[in-house]
């Protein structure tokens, strides 16, 4: 069945910086779903990609959906407390989601 | 819009005894989800109704694991006869339009088999 992989698993960075993380689908993805969830908290939904090479932009985050529709990367600018928490990807599978296992970001002030 | 709330939001119970889980979802959502979480992982999906309609099931769902959405409004999750392996966080979502539209998550119940 189809799998979504992240990388990396962890993410620390230093305030300030940028940094991306990676989605990988073993399948062709009609659309990719992208979700935060802080620590203690419950997924919520950010983004959708659905065309082919699409970019989308939420202030300091960036994400793009691959040429072939197999992956995706989210990119964040200047990195802030506010960003900590893990982020998932999402890919449909008949009538449900499949999720990676997330990247869960760290700040250091 | 309230949000989809789950009852109750923390459960601790035996092994070998059961427990059910309520799912209210955001009032005019047709689907509800069911997903399981644990520690350093994704949402891995349970189970999935279309109004009243479970239509999808995952094939690693014991059969000890129950679904139900009788009206087609709130739902429960009934676990059998559970065990430690069953301890995790259980999150319902809901969404609204077509299919694999984004989820809106409740806040989960915790559950905990001692």
């Amino acid at each position: 069945g189809q799998q979504v992989m992240q990388i990396p698993q962890y993410q620390h960075v230093q305030e300030g910086e940028d940094f991306t993380t990676y989605c990988n689908s073993s399948t062709t993805l009609s659309n990719i779903q992208w979700y935060k969830q802080r620590p203690g908290g419950h997924p919520v939904f950010l983004i959708q990609l659905v065309k082919s090479g699409e970019v989308k932009k939420q202030k300091r985050l960036t994400f793009q959906f691959g040429e072939a529709k197999k992956n995706s990367s989210l990119h964040i600018t200047a990195t802030q407390t506010t960003d900590v928490g893990t982020y998932f990807c999402a890919g449909p599978n008949d009538y449900k989601l499949s999720f990676g296992a997330g990247t869960t970001v760290t700040v250091r002030a | 819009d309230t949000g989809v709330s789950q009852d109750p939001r923390h459960k601790i119970t035996k092994r070998g005894q059961n427990v059910t889980f309520r799912c209210d979802p955001i009032s005019e959502h047709n689907r509800l989800y069911w997903y399981r979480q644990t520690l350093g992982q994704g949402p891995e999906f349970l189970t999935y109704f279309q109004n009243e309609a479970q239509l999808e099931k995952s094939r690693l769902l014991s059969d000890r694991f129950s679904a139900e959405r009788p009206k087609g409004s709130f739902s429960t999750l009934e676990i059998q006869r559970t065990e430690q392996g069953d301890s995790a966080m259980y999150l319902c979502a809901s969404s609204q339009g077509p299919r694999n539209s984004p989820l809106h998550f409740g806040n989960g119940t915790r559950l905990t088999v001692t």
